[in-house]
């Protein structure tokens, strides 16, 4: 069982480039989220999609738009990336219903931009 | 402003003496609140979680208290054992529209000593 997959896992970037982390879930969870982590810092939500075809911003949107492709795959697009986006990012999935269930995460993709 | 703090950046202990890990939140709309483990290089992995009509939960070597009146909880950890050197980050989450959105604190690194 995958669980959480994000890809790529490394990447180095330009100032100005675009590229999509891609992220996959097989645990039938309805909600995802990205996260990113700095440095002293705690994870900060991005953007998140309670359900198919739905997407929120969460505390810190700017610069990043996302893409929920179907109920497994949740996508995070920097369009111009730039320095202060040089972050771990970490793509995570939860079910809903009347109980909270906890989050799952992946890996992380850890992103440089130069 | 921090909604979720964890004010002590760092803790040592001893092999197979008590761990306790602290965090206090100040959003009272919090109702669920959760404990992740992190080593380097990996996504955070969940550990413990407590609703708020709760005051403790066991889970094994591990316990989260809650003291809502104060906004604070812990996680004790009896006995320390070296694999629990890691990040630990306490998260909380609020009433939703059938997500569940987790504000993460900054993390405690512990450090169990042989």
């Amino acid at each position: 069982n995958a669980g959480v997959t994000q890809t790529p896992k490394f990447q180095v970037l330009k100032t100005g480039q675009s590229m999509t982390l891609q992220c996959a879930q097989d645990m039938n969870h309805n909600s995802m989220y990205w996260y990113r982590q700095d440095p002293g810092m705690g994870l900060r939500l991005i953007y998140y999609s309670a359900s198919e075809g739905t997407t929120d911003k969460g505390e810190v949107p700017n610069g990043y738009n996302v893409s929920r492709l179907n109920k497994r795959e949740f996508s995070l697009r920097l369009e111009s990336a730039a320095p202060s986006q040089t972050s771990v990012y970490f793509c995570a999935s939860s079910g809903t219903g009347t109980l909270n269930t906890e989050a799952f995460f992946g890996q992380g993709t850890r992103l440089t931009v130069v | 402003d921090q909604q979720v703090k964890q004010n002590s950046p760092s803790l040592s202990v001893q092999e197979g003496r008590i761990s306790i890990l602290n965090c206090d939140y100040t959003n009272s709309m919090f109702d669920y609140f959760l404990w992740y483990k992190k080593y380097p290089a990996e996504g955070p992995t969940f550990l413990i979680s407590i609703s708020s009509i709760k005051d403790k939960n066991e889970d094994g070597r591990f316990t989260v208290f809650l003291n809502k009146s104060a906004k604070h909880l812990s996680l004790h950890i009896v006995p320390s054992q070296p694999g629990d050197s890691a990040v630990y980050f306490c998260a909380a989450s609020e009433p939703g529209a059938g997500s569940y959105q987790l504000t993460f604190g900054k993390g405690t690194k512990l450090s169990v000593i042989p």
